[in-house]
């Protein structure tokens, strides 16, 4: 079993959908939890992050996090084309500050 | 007044060759990374230096070898490249702990 699993998509909504995007781990060290998004020949940027169970909203954005199931989520509302992207769930446990990322969910918005 | 630079952006070569990719980043911070990602956009951490020192070396063929000659610097060398190192390859930089690490444009190398 993976360490972090992601569903890659990919995922094509219209303009003004509510988009979900979800990973699950396996690694009960980590702590930290994170979502990157990541345009097409770029690199990824941090979008949100989290550490403990509960919701944090930005925006049009909420990331989730359920540690007892060990499942997160981050949600977009009224869904723009300029979020057209893959998404990239990451987490972060241990001494070495290593960053686990998912495969990535490719997101297209159609105006 | 760019963060993180890798050079080249872009590396099309033989197999067999070696080849070197560099990245600087004037952010003050004290870890640098590189990270590959494959095709189907997997990113997966290489190496990691926290202020010169070697501190995540995850399993990778030893014809990779990184180098840090100051914190603002990392730089990859591949020795021998094979068709399956064709990927993009990442740098990032962080301050130690901190949760957001801040990536480069990538260097898309492609091995014919």
């Amino acid at each position: 079993q993976k360490e972090v699993e992601q569903d890659p998509g990919p995922l094509s909504v219209p303009e003004g959908a509510i988009v979900s995007l979800n990973c699950t781990y396996s690694n009960s060290a980590f702590q930290y939890f994170m979502w990157y998004r990541q345009y097409s020949r770029k690199g990824p940027e941090l979008l949100m992050y989290t550490y403990s169970s509960g919701n944090k909203e930005d925006g049009r954005f909420t990331a989730q996090v359920d540690k007892s199931s060990k499942y997160i989520s981050l949600f977009i509302r009224d869904s723009q084309p300029s979020d057209s992207a893959t998404y990239l769930c990451a987490m972060m446990g241990g001494s070495n500050y290593k960053l686990t990322f998912g495969k990535g969910t490719l997101l297209t918005v159609n105006p | 007044d760019t963060a993180v630079s890798q050079t080249p952006k872009y590396l099309v070569t033989q197999m067999g060759n070696d080849k070197s990719i560099k990245c600087e980043q004037n952010l003050g911070h004290d870890t640098m990374y590189w990270y590959k990602q494959d095709s189907k956009k997997f990113l997966k951490i290489m190496f990691s230096y926290n202020n010169k020192e070697l501190i995540i070396n995850e399993t990778v063929p030893n014809r990779f070898s990184p180098k840090s000659p100051d914190k603002a610097h990392l730089n990859l060398h591949i020795n021998s490249l094979e068709l399956g190192d064709s990927a993009v390859y990442f740098c990032a930089s962080s301050i130690r702990g901190a949760n957001e690490q801040f990536f480069g444009p990538g260097t898309r190398l492609t091995v014919l």
